[in-house]
């Protein structure tokens, strides 16, 4: 299996501030990475796919960069909104795997 | 705009068989995509159990593969999962997903989820 590591693991920002989740894969995966947001009590939300991609209606706040094993979720204003935990999937074989998930909060 | 609803029940015995069903609204289980179960235990991350398409192909995390099943039932518009052999492990909220276009490949359709407890 492909192993998923996220860091950090948790965060704490404040609103407007700029927040950077990393994501790594155990071999190469090219870019078949996506991005989901889980709010408390509810399914996740696809945010981005394809690494990059950023899912239609999702706010442009939000972005994802990276290939191969490293990639980097960004929210670049963060809002009030946004606190939930976040978790990268791969696609690239199986089975599918999830990363283990960035709680963001409010400072 | 593609629905998914889980359905089944709550509570399941030691040692029995977990059944789900996920009825599909808004769009056809015939379409070009798989159809995904993913669970998620109380307080964790999010675990992939397998998927299937519309012909009955299927695929399975080989950490379950002994003990899982998933079906799809065309006519009802709806698929089904079967986890037998329970314990208090596979305690979770199960989801089921529309994985996007033929390569299975991102969760673009999710159910809102349904906990399942196994508990005597």
């Amino acid at each position: 299996d492909i192993q998923m590591t996220q860091s950090p693991s948790s965060l704490s920002a404040s609103v407007g501030d700029r927040v950077t989740i990393t994501c790594q894969a155990s071999q190469d995966i090219s870019n078949y990475l996506n991005w989901y947001q889980q709010k408390p009590g509810k399914a996740p939300k696809l945010l981005i796919y394809d690494a990059s991609n950023l899912e239609t209606g999702v706010p442009s706040r939000f972005s994802g960069s990276g290939s191969g094993t490293d990639f980097t979720f960004t929210i670049s204003s963060l809002q009030p909104e946004d606190i939930a935990t976040y978790y990268c999937q791969q696609y690239d074989n199986l089975p599918r795997t999830f990363g283990p998930g960035t709680k963001v909060d409010i400072k | 705009q593609v629905q998914l609803q889980e359905s089944g029940p709550g509570l399941v015995k030691p040692s029995g068989t977990l059944s789900l069903t996920c009825a599909v609204s808004g769009g056809s289980i015939s379409s070009s995509n798989w159809w995904s179960w993913v669970r998620q235990p109380p307080g964790k991350g999010l675990e992939w159990i397998g998927e299937i398409y519309h012909s009955g192909s299927t695929n399975y995390n080989p950490s379950l593969k002994s003990r899982v099943t998933i079906s799809v039932d065309k006519s009802k518009n709806q698929f089904s999962l079967k986890l037998s052999s329970v314990t208090a492990a596979d305690t979770a909220v199960y989801y089921c997903a529309r994985a996007f276009a033929v390569l299975g490949s991102w969760y673009d359709y999710w159910g809102q989820g349904t906990l399942v407890t196994v508990s005597s």
